[in-house]
């Protein structure tokens, strides 16, 4: 079965760094998009980054850009995110979630059918 | 970008009651449409795609529709388990991949 187990979150302070994780079993990782998306404290969802199967390609939301980073390692089916110059408002849970690759999607992008349980992510001095 | 646009932010319904949640995107989305449902503590679970088509093991209670910029979530006898916030997000033009704000469901 499809498992996606995050880790790495903790609480940083601000203007620091941390990388989270996300270790995925169950499905050929490598033939998958991924994303990144956190939710704040009694907030909704956002979506922060996608990764493209291969690694090719990289987006990323507005309020992200230039401070973090989207990265996977197909070897050992993980994907990461390295977060720098972290703010309070980067205090989140943060989810990966697995793009499905068939079926009704539109153009290059789908919905994500698989997400993993979270870690959070406090930025605190 | 696109806007996603979900009402209400919050409903109370009892057991049984058939509801509805509302999605409105900026922009047409050609049913490129997701629903989402998240209990606390919990990640989001897949309900639909594609506007109306009903993810794997989803009960059939929950049903989707609309198309252009209007779209729905119903659900036809709501059950206890149903309690939950619902979130619908978009990937018709993406980056970025928006979600509305949510709606809350609760227990009346």
């Amino acid at each position: 079965q499809v498992q996606l187990v995050e880790s790495g979150g903790g609480v940083v302070q601000p203007g620091r760094s941390l990388r989270l994780s996300c270790a995925a079993s169950g499905f050929t990782f490598s033939s998958y998009g991924m994303h990144w998306v956190r939710q704040a404290p009694g907030k909704g969802l956002e979506w922060v980054a996608v990764i493209w199967y291969d690694g090719s390609n990289k987006y990323y939301a507005d309020s992200v850009k230039g401070r973090f980073t989207i990265s996977r390692d197909n070897s050992k089916n993980t994907l990461y995110l390295q977060m720098n110059s972290l703010r309070a408002e980067d205090t989140a849970v943060y989810y990966c979630a697995r793009e499905a690759l068939l079926g009704y999607c539109s153009g290059g992008s789908c919905y994500l059918d698989y997400w993993g349980q979270g870690t959070l992510v406090t930025v605190s001095s | 970008d696109i806007q996603m646009t979900q009402s209400p932010s919050s409903l109370s319904a009892s057991v049984g009651d058939r509801v509805t949640i509302t999605c409105r995107a900026s922009q047409g989305i050609s049913n490129s449409l997701a629903w989402y449902q998240q209990k606390p503590g919990k990640a989001p679970k897949l309900l639909l795609y594609a506007a109306s088509r009903l993810e794997s093991g989803v009960p059939s209670r929950f049903s989707g529709s609309g198309s252009g910029t209007d779209y729905t979530l119903t659900i036809s006898s709501l059950q206890p388990e149903d309690f939950a916030t619902y979130y619908c997000q978009q990937y018709y033009s993406t980056p970025p991949y928006t979600f509305g704000q949510g709606t809350k469901l609760e227990i009346k």
